[in-house]
């Protein structure tokens, strides 16, 4: 079975400071790892992925992840937070064609 | 690229009444089907996923039910609302035969009241 730990439902950082958002999974298979993102009021959108290869991720918004397999992590970063960051990030985990489990979500608030 | 439709955005329902929330799906052919619920505070919990027309799986039991009428469109009912069935319903898809990248409706808040 699958199962993905996102530690800290809530993190707050400054507006330029640097934003890590951390997620350990659990998988008897080689993952597939992802980051999704929900903004106030909306659905969810994928942020970035990763399948095979490159163990550094990079995604849309400057945010990039790494997946290290020695810690079963895939932890969430982005150098320079900025206000519209500000959302909610979902770990999921999945094995290839298998659906998508996720964690339990951590909210990201930027203060000027 | 795929569109999703969810309708409504919010709804406040009282308790014991009946429930219909559906989601359309423009720009693929049979794509994977999902219903999620977010609870507040919590995590999204998979409701149920469908492969195909009346081809659909329960990931949890519980008070709802869905249906596959058509390819394109799904369907969460319930016939008698709990006040536990109050939080925020997620519809997605994914396509090419691929759980992984699904794409996500904008949404339904239900309120139980």
């Amino acid at each position: 079975a699958q199962s993905v730990t996102q530690l800290g439902s809530h993190v707050s950082v400054s507006e330029g400071a640097l934003v890590l958002l951390r997620c350990n999974y659990s998988s008897s298979v080689p993952p597939y790892l992802f980051w999704y993102v929900q903004y106030p009021n909306q659905g969810l959108q994928l942020l970035l992925k990763y399948t095979t290869g490159a163990t550094l991720v990079k995604g849309i918004n400057g945010f990039e992840a790494e997946f290290k397999k020695s810690e079963t992590s895939f932890h969430l970063t982005k150098p320079s937070a900025h206000m519209s960051d500000a959302a909610e990030y979902f770990c999921a985990v999945s094995r290839p064609g298998g659906k998508l489990i996720f964690g339990q979500g951590t909210e990201l608030s930027v203060k000027p | 690229s795929q569109t999703i439709h969810q309708w409504p955005a919010t709804l406040v329902q009282p308790v014991g009444s009946p429930l219909s929330l559906e989601c359309t799906v423009e720009g693929t052919s049979n794509p994977n089907l999902y219903w999620y619920r977010q609870a507040a505070g919590r995590g999204l919990q998979l409701l149920f996923y469908s492969i195909g027309i009346d081809q659909i799986s329960s990931e949890v039991p519980q008070n709802l039910s869905a249906s596959r009428p058509q390819d394109r469109q799904f369907i969460l009912s319930s016939k008698k609302l709990l006040l536990s069935d109050s939080g925020f319903y997620l519809c997605a898809c994914s396509s090419g035969g691929s759980h992984e990248k699904l794409f996500f409706g904008s949404g339904t808040q239900l309120s139980v009241l």
